[in-house]
């Protein structure tokens, strides 16, 4: 079956980078997203990666793809306080009348 | 606005109650999914519309789930007989089409006392 799984807190401090894991298990998983949500929010997207690709990055953030271990990540380089949030993983495929299976969400709290 | 747009914000009532959350998806998006997201949980799939084909109703939790989507575009999800374990988050989705990214509503919060 899908499944998706997060570390569930990280704490850096302001100015660190910041990379968030994630890992799945669908291997026929078209694309991979990124979504961000806020307290009180909905969510986000933030960035996404199609399963073909190996990285991928977008102003300060970086996915990188590791297929073979169904292994994903989000590099934030130079976190700042307003990246606190929680980020969820996502996977999706499209070859079937699927939704996206999310993971539970990692909490980001950055340290001033 | 051009965003996906869900009512109420917040919603509270008494156990036993119907409540119907409500979704406008982006325009011209014809895939809509509706997700619930419990305290400290992920995001759980709900129900998913697909144009005018039927409806993937296979993650609602039970038969007093149900979901309906009107001339192709808005949504809205009705919970009867509520019950406490319904509280939470219950968010919109909405995607040009079933393959197309999925942009996401501000959601309603559902409190049941």
């Amino acid at each position: 079956g899908e499944d998706v799984e997060q570390s569930l807190f990280l704490s850096v401090r302001e100015g660190d980078s910041s990379v968030i894991n994630c890992t799945y298990t669908d291997s026929s998983s078209t694309y991979l997203y990124w979504y961000k949500q806020e307290p009180g929010a909905g969510l986000q997207l933030l960035t996404y990666i199609f399963s073909n690709m190996d990285m991928k990055q977008d102003q300060r953030l970086t996915v990188l793809l590791n297929k073979k271990d169904k292994h994903l990540s989000l590099r934030i380089a130079d976190t700042q306080t307003g990246d606190s949030a929680i980020y969820f993983c996502a996977e999706s495929n499209p070859g079937g009348n699927t939704p996206l299976v999310f993971g539970k969400g990692t909490r980001l709290s950055v340290i001033a | 606005g051009a965003g996906v747009s869900q009512s109420p914000s917040n919603k509270v009532t008494e156990k036993g109650k119907d409540v119907e959350l409500r979704c406008d998806p982006i325009s011209g998006h014809t895939a809509l999914y509706w997700y619930r997201q419990s305290l400290g949980q992920g995001l759980e799939f709900l129900i998913y519309f697909q144009g005018n084909s039927a409806p993937d109703k296979s993650g609602l939790p039970s038969d007093r789930f149900s979901a309906e989507r009107t001339g192709g575009s808005v949504s809205t999800l009705t919970i009867q007989r509520t019950q406490q374990e319904d509280s939470a988050v219950y968010l919109c989705a909405s995607s040009f089409s079933r393959t197309e990214t999925q942009y996401f509503g501000p959601g309603t919060r559902l409190l049941v006392l």
